[in-house]
Order: structure tokens, then sequence, then C-alpha cells
């Protein structure tokens, strides 16, 4: 079975600074790792994902993301966030094999940017 | 906008009652999904359809169903509702084969509040 972990439940920063946002998969064979954010009752919107190649990825809106394999990890990060960055954050996997296509969602991660 | 319409966007209904919702994928996509999500599950994945056949199956509850049409449009049906099937419910699309690149493509979401 296929599963993200997300372990912060919120993220706070100052705009300026850079983010982070954290999450761990589990996966049989090569994982398809995806970030989505979701802004207050709307739906979610892709913003990048890692299938294979270069361990860092580059998205939308300055957003980035490297992929651990050691580590499992595949953490969001974006050098200087914005105020309107604010928003829910979403870490997915999908197997290469088995599964089907459908992505598993970790828990959400609440990000906040302050002036 | 991400191609995918789903109606109602709100619905208000009571206990006991039968619901269905609607989805229109993007065009050319013949993968339907349907997540639910609300604030204790987070997004849980229900089913998927691919081209009118059902694909996979998640955490979906015998109360619920759905059918994928020939012109591709979803429906998911929910009966006999209970206060805990308050939530969102998203329908996302996917290309499928060699053009898949892995993401979903998200709709804006209908919002159930079951009274």
């Amino acid at each position: 079975a296929q599963s993200v972990a997300q372990p912060e439940d919120q993220v706070n920063v100052a705009e300026g600074n850079p983010l982070t946002v954290k999450c761990t998969y589990s996966v049989s064979g090569n994982p398809y790792l995806f970030w989505y954010v979701q802004y207050p009752n709307r739906g979610l919107q892709f913003l990048l994902k890692y299938i294979t190649g270069d361990n860092l990825v580059k998205g939308s809106y300055g957003f980035e993301a490297e992929f651990n394999k050691s580590q499992t990890s595949f953490h969001l990060k974006k050098p200087s966030a914005l105020v309107s960055d604010s928003a829910l954050y979403f870490c997915a996997v999908r197997g290469s094999t088995g599964g089907g296509n459908k992505l598993t969602f970790g828990t959400g991660t609440q990000l906040k940017v302050e002036l | 906008d991400s191609g995918v319409t789903q109606t109602p966007k709100h619905l208000i209904t009571a206990t006991g009652q039968r619901v269905t919702l609607r989805c229109s994928p993007r065009s050319g996509d013949l993968s339907v999904y349907w997540y639910q999500q609300s604030l204790d599950q987070g997004l849980q994945f229900l089913i998927q359809y691919y081209n009118g056949e059902e694909r996979a199956k998640g955490n979906i509850l015998e109360r619920f169903s759905a059918q994928q049409f020939p012109d591709l449009h979803s429906e998911l049906n929910l009966s006999s509702l209970e206060l805990g099937d308050s939530a969102l419910y998203f329908c996302a699309s996917s290309v499928e084969g060699a053009a898949n690149t892995g993401e979903l493509f998200f709709g804006e979401g209908s919002r159930l509040t079951v009274l």
C-alpha cells in the first residue's frame, strides 16, 4: 500500500524568508510524487511532480521540490515566501507498479506567510 | 481553470436522503476519479472510472455508487445520507496510456451538507 506523511499541520514563515513543507512517502516500485495547493473553497491545483530524472524539480509560482530516494522524502521549497502563498499544501504519491493511477494524498500542511 | 466541471457547487440535504453529484472531465480525458475531503479524514480516494468501466476502488461506502457514461461524464450517488457524509467531494480527471504523466486535474468540488 502507498502512503504519504506530512508531519507538520501548519508551517509559519515571514514574507521574504525561505519556506519548506515536508513530505515523506512509502510506495512499491519507483515513486511518482506530486505537490498540490488548495486555496479556500477551491479545488486542488497541481504545482509540480517528480517522475524521473533530476532530483530537483521546479514548478509553478517559484516552487521547487527535492526528491531524496534514500530518505524517501519530497520536500516542497521556495526561496522567498509571499503572503499570497498562504494556502493548504498536499503531497501525493503514486507507485509506478500496481495501485492503478490513483494518487494517495497526505493530510495536508497549512502554510501561513505573514508580513 | 482545470477544465473539470462539477455540479452542484453546494448542496444541503437531510439525513436519509439521496443526492447525485455530477462531473464532466477535461476534454479528452478518459479517467475520472472521485475523492472525499473531510476535516477528520483528509482527502480520501473513493473510486476511479476509465472509459466507462470501474478501474479502482478505494474507501467508498456501500451506500455510495458511481458510474461513467458514454460521453465520459460521471455521477456519484450518495444514498441514506448520514451527518458524517458532510464533506467536499472532488472529481478529478487524467489522460491515460502513453500520454499519462501522472497528475490529476481537479474540479472545484461539491460541498455537501447533511442536516
